[in-house]
C-alpha cells in the first residue's frame, strides 16, 4: 500500500518568507509526528498529533513553527519568518498510535533550504 | 528520561565480513527499541524492534539485534556484509509511544 508521503520533496526560500510543508499520513494510522533532521542536531522530535487530541507541541523549537492536522489525516507544518538555522531534512512519521510497540512509518523528508 | 548512545559515528567493513553496531540505552521504563536504516537521500526505514517479547530479534535483510538488559545494550549485527548495506543506522528508544529518541547514527561503510 501507499506509505507515507511528503511534498515538496526539495524547498529553497529566502530568509524571511514562510513555508509549508505537507505530509500524507498512511491510511488509518490515528497517529502523526514531524521531526527535523540536521547535520549538528541530528533526529529532533518536533510535534506529534493523536487523533482528536490536542497535539503535543513540546519539541517545536521556536513559536515561529506551527502545525495543523485536517480531519485527522493530512498535516501542515508551518514555518513562518525562515531563518537560515532552519535548513534541514523535515520527515513525517505516523503510526497506528502511540503504543510504543508500534512502529513509526517514516516519508522521504522535504528538506529545506534557506537562503 | 530515555536517550540512546551509538558507540561508534563510523564503521567500516569489507563485503562478505561481520557487521557489528553497537548501541546503549537508558530508559525509567521497560522501553521498546528499534534499529532504522537511512540510505543516502532516502526516508527512514524500519529494521528490527524489541518489544519485550524475545530477545533476539530478527529483522529485514538479514540484520538482527540482541537486546541485553543487563548491559543495556541492543547492538545490530549481520553475519556477512553487502555493498548494499551501505547507509546511516540509527537505534532508538521508545518509553512511551508517543516519543522517540533517536541515537546519532552510525555510517555503514563497506568495501569490495
Amino acid at each position: 500500500g501507499a506509505g507515507v508521503s511528503q511534498s515538496p520533496s526539495n524547498k529553497v526560500t529566502e530568509k524571511g518568507k514562510d513555508v509549508e510543508l505537507r505530509c500524507d499520513p498512511i491510511s488509518g494510522h490515528t497517529a502523526l509526528y514531524w521531526y527535523r533532521q540536521s547535520l549538528g542536531q541530528g533526529l529532533e522530535f518536533l510535534i506529534y498529533f493523536q487523533g482528536n487530541s490536542a497535539p503535543d507541541k513540546s519539541g517545536l523549537p521556536s513559536d515561529r513553527f506551527s502545525a495543523e492536522r485536517t480531519g485527522g489525516s493530512v498535516s501542515t507544518l508551518t514555518i513562518q519568518r525562515t531563518q537560515q538555522e532552519d535548513s534541514a531534512v523535515y520527515l513525517c512519521a505516523s503510526s497506528l498510535g502511540l503504543a510504543k510497540t508500534y512502529e513509526q512509518y517514516f516519508g522521504p523528508g522535504t528538506r529545506l533550504t534557506v537562503t | 528520561a530515555q536517550s540512546v548512545t551509538q558507540l561508534d559515528s563510523h564503521v567500516s567493513v569489507s563485503e562478505g565480513t561481520p557487521v557489528l553496531l553497537r548501541c546503549n540505552y537508558s530508559s525509567s521504563y521497560s522501553p521498546s527499541l528499534f534499529w532504522y536504516v537511512q540510505h543516502p537521500n532516502k526516508g527512514l526505514q524500519l529494521l528490527l524492534k524489541y518489544t519485550s517479547a524475545a530477545t533476539l530479534v530478527k529483522g529485514i535483510n538479514g540484520f538482527e539485534a540482541e537486546f541485553k538488559k543487563s548491559e543495556t545494550s541492543f547492538h545490530l549485527t549481520k553475519p556477512s556484509a553487502h555493498m548494499s548495506d551501505a547507509a546511516e543506522y540509527f537505534c532508538v528508544v521508545s518509553e512511551k509511544g508517543s516519543t522517540l529518541t533517536f541515537g546519532k547514527g552510525t555510517m555503514l561503510l563497506v568495501s569490495p
